[in-house]
């Protein structure tokens, strides 16, 4: 089994909301990414988490706050977003133990900001 | 440090010839190479992956893929396109632990 899931598809939110995106695995991989992506355009990197820590934060600013409650789980906090947030949000795991190097991704959260 | 160049941004194709999309990759060691699809609205789904063992790697859907270290090439191919292929693909290289290098995409637009 190879899935990722995301909750909710789709979501649209105004600037002063506070919501969370959701992703799950039950790969047993040991890390897993946000990424943005704006349309046409590849995913970038956001935040990375390894053995449940934080790892990388691609300098994103605070309104994006990642959270990470155990090894099959990972949220993104949202609060105050601006208008230019909305994208597609990828959530990503792979084994980080040297294997291999591939992710998995998810099928994405549409989010609008209105 | 490492970088991809996808050669093509769109490529048209009519259904039942061949596909090819190209990939250049520059890395300072030995990478590690995926391709990856897709369909619009849809997450990222993994084609096939080049990890230092056979040149030629094949992948799900009769895709398969070239690595050529003199030409630092990574090609993806298919003797025989669908209309189900049309999708964005990306060529994608491995940094070591956790990264990974993106292509800008290559638009796949299949006729009938």
């Amino acid at each position: 089994d190879t899935e990722v899931t995301q909750t909710p598809k789709h979501l649209v939110m105004g600037m002063t909301n506070k919501k969370s995106l959701k992703c799950e695995q039950h790969m047993g991989h040991r890390a897993m990414y946000w990424y943005k992506q704006k349309a046409k355009k590849p995913p970038e990197l956001m935040f990375v988490y390894s053995y449940e820590k934080l790892s990388i934060n691609e300098s994103v600013p605070s309104r994006f706050s990642p959270e990470c409650p155990n090894s099959s789980l990972l949220n993104l906090h949202l609060h105050a977003l601006q208008p230019e947030d909305s994208a597609l949000y990828l959530c990503a795991s792979s084994a980080p133990d040297g294997r291999s190097y591939e992710q998995y991704f998810g099928p994405g959260t549409r989010l609008t900001v209105t | 440090a490492q970088s991809v160049t996808q050669l093509d941004s769109h490529v048209s194709v009519s259904e039942g010839t061949p596909v090819l999309l190209r990939c250049n990759y520059s890395s300072s060691y030995s990478p590690s190479l995926f391709w990856y699809v897709q369909h619009p609205n849809k997450g990222l789904q993994l084609l096939l992956k080049y990890t230092s063992a056979a040149t030629l790697v094949k992948g799900i859907n009769g895709f398969e893929a070239e690595f050529k270290k003199s030409e630092t090439s990574f090609h993806l191919t298919k003797p025989s396109a669908h209309m189900s292929d049309a999708a964005e693909y990306f060529c994608v290289v491995s940094g070591g632990y956790s990264t990974l290098t993106f292509g800008k995409g290559t638009m796949l637009l299949v006729s009938p």
